[in-house]
């Protein structure tokens, strides 16, 4: 069935470090891979996102790229700031329908 | 331009009632979409809603249950409340068709 894997489940990093998540998904239609950020309550904000038929798109310090044969895409993230602490969610688009699946989430925590 | 915005903030209800829960979609959007965030278990999908009808559902009981009005708000109802009910209830909006969700802070129900 629809099912979208992220990992770590945490990532600790030091300011300045480059953070990395990755994502894979299980259906081979999917075509569009958005990456959220939420902070402690408040809802999900989409940070980026990158369809099928590109393989890398960058916004200032943070950048996506896709792997459709290996069915996988990553969140990268550079100079990493203590203000990036968030929970990340990667999610994928299902069956043509334009449902998102998500991730569990990770935990990015950035020390000072 | 105002978010999308969800009401109430929180909610407590006894087990075996009933909850509504309620959100306003960005100016333009038609699309709704309602998501359960359960403590670790990301986000799960539950409702679409599209120019007033529903497009899509995902793997939760017939006492989950909502609707969308002309003016494109919706409303998700939650009847016979279990304790596992607890959690995080988001709405996100699109326009018709197109993937770019916009959360709303979410209403959180909590269930005793």
């Amino acid at each position: 069935g629809e099912n979208v894997e992220q990992h770590p489940s945490t990532l600790s990093v030091q300011e300045g470090d480059s953070a990395v998540i990755k994502c894979t998904y299980s259906d081979s239609a999917s075509n569009y891979f958005p990456w959220y950020k939420q902070e402690l309550g408040k809802g999900p904000q989409l940070i980026i996102d990158i369809r099928s038929n590109v393989g890398e798109k960058k916004d200032q310090r943070i950048a996506v790229t896709l792997n459709k044969t290996a069915k996988h895409f990553s969140l990268h993230i550079t100079e990493t700031q203590p203000e990036d602490s968030a929970v990340y969610f990667c999610a994928a688009t299902f069956g043509g329908y334009s449902t998102l699946t998500f991730g569990k989430g990770t935990m990015l925590l950035v020390s000072p | 331009e105002a978010g999308v915005t969800q009401s109430p903030t929180h909610l407590i209800k006894t087990r075996g009632q009933q909850a509504t829960l309620r959100c306003s979609p960005i100016s333009g959007h038609t699309s709704v979409y309602w998501y359960q965030q359960a403590l670790g278990l990301g986000l799960q999908f539950l409702l679409w809603y599209d120019e007033g009808e529903e497009r899509n559902r995902g793997n939760f009981p017939p006492r989950f249950s909502g609707r969308q009005f002309p003016n494109y708000s919706s409303e998700l109802n939650v009847n016979a409340l279990e304790l596992e009910d607890s959690a995080l209830y988001l709405c996100a909006s699109s326009l018709s068709g197109n993937y770019g969700y916009t959360f709303g802070s979410g209403t959180r129900l909590t269930v005793v």
